[in-house]
């Protein structure tokens, strides 16, 4: 199956700092990768995704880019502010149906 | 409009009960998940359904069983359970096709003691 694996597992970083979270999967058959974002104690929400016939694409301060050679896909927060401190998710699908998380990323954004 | 609603929210059992977690949503989505949330490990991939009528293992099935009992629902039945099975559950639903966001619901948080 799918296997996605993320880093770092924490990220500590100061407010107006940059966050830079990679993944990287094994499946070169997954063809959309969405990353969601959970606040303690809360459901984890999409807050960015790209298609895998794209290589970035950005939201405000957030962006995502593919390298689908390479088979990794990166998420970039700039200007950091407190309520960017979650976890945050990357995953996969393959075959339009199987959706496969990776482990997580713990930000904690330090005013 | 509630999403997807899961039941129960919390629960404590002790080794060797049985129960169902329940999920519905009304978003009428074709394709239901179940997860579980560990520390440090994420979302696990229990068992999916891609369709109304399908089931398909995920990463961790052991343990587990599943059914979609209509497009609306779908349930999580632990038949004896262990203390490895404490975790957070969630439910999640998407809408049919590759690049479509999934829907969680609140979670339910389960104790084996």
């Amino acid at each position: 199956g799918e296997n996605v694996e993320q880093h770092p597992s924490t990220l500590s970083v100061q407010e107006g700092d940059s966050a830079v979270i990679k993944c990287t999967y094994s499946d070169s058959a997954s063809n959309y990768f969405p990353w969601y974002k959970q606040e303690l104690g809360k459901r984890p929400q999409l807050i960015i995704d790209i298609r895998s016939n794209v290589g970035e694409k950005k939201d405000q301060r957030i962006a995502v880019t593919l390298n689908k050679t390479a088979k990794h896909f990166s998420l970039h927060i700039t200007e950091t502010q407190p309520e960017d401190s979650a976890v945050y998710f990357c995953a996969a699908i393959k075959n339009d149906y199987k959706l496969s998380f990776g482990a997580g990323t713990t930000v904690t954004v330090r005013a | 409009n509630a999403g997807v609603t899961q039941t129960p929210k919390f629960q404590v059992l002790k080794t060797g009960q049985s129960m169902t977690l329940q999920c519905a949503q009304d978003m009428n989505h074709n394709s239901m998940y179940w997860y579980r949330q560990d520390p440090g490990m994420g979302l696990r991939l229990i068992y999916y359904s891609a369709s109304e009528g399908t089931t398909d293992k995920g990463e961790v099935p052991n343990g587990y069983n599943v059914s979609r009992l209509n497009k609306r629902e779908f349930s999580l039945r632990l038949e004896s359970a262990a203390p490895s099975q404490t975790s957070v559950y969630f439910c999640a639903s998407r809408r049919q096709g590759a690049a479509t966001e999934a829907f969680f619901g609140q979670g339910t948080r389960l104790t084996v003691v």
